[in-house]
């Protein structure tokens, strides 16, 4: 079965300041790679996805991710936060490598600070 | 258009009752998937249907749960005789064939 690290429950940083969520898998090809969002009380939204191809990614809000293979990595970074990008964030990966059930990391709480 | 949608938005039921989820996928969705959001347990695939093949319940955590799609479209959720640990937010999804899931804002389930 696949399996999704989000190695960091919790990470504050302040307005205008870069951020990087750390997202690690274990998945034996390449897999489609997701990054969902979840404000309070609401569903999960799509940052972004990884097929194939290049490896850098660019999202939605200004987020970018970066595929790293030799790594297992798949680490969202957006280069300076704004005040609304306050949430969870959910890295996730499909069970068989498509657009299957998808296996969710635990998530990591963003919080910003004026 | 149209997102997905559910309801109830919020459920409070008694230990023992049974109680229906619903899920409107966005239409010409083929795909539908279920989740479930708890404190203990993060996000967890319950069941997906797809098309007019058979549902993979393989996440679906007792007996206690099931779940139907008619006509290829809406989606109903229930659970069966309620525990307090059946408490969590439901989250449905759809997505064409092969594309991203979108997801619904959840119905939350309290059982006391």
């Amino acid at each position: 079965a696949q399996s999704v690290t989000q190695p960091d429950i919790h990470i504050t940083v302040s307005e205008g300041a870069s951020l990087e969520l750390r997202c690690n898998y274990s998945y034996g090809a390449t897999p489609y790679l997701f990054w969902y969002v979840q404000s309070p009380g609401q569903g999960l939204q799509l940052l972004l996805k990884y097929f194939s191809g290049d490896t850098l990614v660019q999202g939605i809000k200004g987020f970018e991710a970066e595929f790293k293979r030799s790594q297992s990595s798949f680490n969202l970074r957006k280069p300076s936060v704004h005040w609304s990008d306050a949430a969870e964030y959910f890295c996730a990966v499909p069970d068989k490598g498509g657009n299957e059930k998808l296996t969710f990391g635990t998530g990591t709480r963003l919080t910003i600070i004026p | 258009g149209a997102g997905v949608s559910q309801s109830p938005s919020n459920k409070v039921t008694e230990k023992g009752k049974d109680v229906e989820l619903r899920c409107d996928p966005i239409s010409g969705h083929t795909a539908l998937y279920w989740y479930r959001q708890s404190l203990g347990q993060g996000l967890e695939f319950l069941i997906y249907f797809q098309g007019n093949s058979a549902p993979d319940k393989s996440g679906l955590p007792s007996d206690r749960f099931s779940a139907e799609r008619t006509g290829g479209s809406v989606s109903t959720l229930t659970i069966q005789r309620t525990q307090q640990e059946d408490s969590a937010v439901y989250l449905c999804a759809s997505s064409l064939q092969s594309g991203e899931q979108f997801f619904g804002p959840g119905t939350r389930l309290t059982v006391l």
